[in-house]
């Protein structure tokens, strides 16, 4: 199994609400990280996790707010969001941190209204 | 600033030609790098990778070359398919104590019947 799934494919939420992310895999990888990517730009790393511990938070904004409960899941949970955060947000996981390929989720289209 | 980038936005290419894809990096301390191949609605897809110990690095139909003294890498496809049409990213991983990964700015490749 070498695929990271995410659900919902789609979402659609208002600036007062809450809502969930997820992001899970089961290639045994110990890395896996939050990407949010914008209209014919680049994915932008949000937040990286090795071994279940927060690496590396990506000066995010609180409203967005990453869990990893094990090894297979990782979680992005959103509230209080505005338009501009409507995005394609990607899941990746990664065997390690350092030098290996990541293995990319299809993405959830995040839409602000 | 140390960033990674591409020569040429979109390229268009007849099908069965062969397409090649430019990226140039500035940081010097990069050793592994990355193209991913991302069609509209999806995810980015691993193609294949190289570390800076390495020239050149071969898969199926895709040959990825490394040129440190000038810090450039490409991406050759040969024999392009309509299949092959989708934006095309590098990515490096930089040697500093994040080791996140770092895209490019991407390439759109377009195949013509």
């Amino acid at each position: 199994d070498t695929e990271v799934t995410q659900t919902p494919k789609h979402l659609v939420m208002g600036m007062t609400n809450k809502k969930s992310l997820k992001c899970e895999q089961h290639m045994g990888h110990r890395a896996m990280y939050w990407y949010k990517q914008k209209a014919k730009k680049p994915p932008e790393l949000m937040f990286v996790y090795s071994y279940e511990k927060l690496s590396i938070n990506e000066s995010v904004p609180s409203r967005f707010s990453p869990e990893c409960p094990n090894s297979s899941l990782l979680n992005l949970h959103l509230h209080a969001l505005q338009p501009e955060d409507s995005a394609l947000y990607l899941c990746a996981s990664s065997p390690a941190l350092r030098g290996n390929e990541q293995y990319f989720g299809p993405g959830t289209r995040l839409t602000v209204t | 600033g140390e960033s990674v980038g591409l020569h040429l936005p979109t390229l268009s290419v007849q099908e069965g030609d062969n397409s090649i894809i430019n990226c140039a990096y500035s940081n010097s301390a990069s050793d592994y790098f990355i193209w991913y191949k991302q069609e509209s609605g999806k995810g980015p897809q691993f193609i294949i990778d190289i570390r800076s110990n390495m020239d050149k690095r071969q898969g199926q139909r895709v040959t990825v070359l490394l040129n440190k003294t000038v810090k450039h890498l490409s991406l050759q496809i040969a024999a392009t398919q309509p299949g092959d049409s989708a934006v095309y990213f590098c990515a490096e991983n930089f040697m500093d104590s994040s080791y996140k990964l770092i895209f490019g700015s991407g390439t759109r490749l377009l195949v013509r019947p």
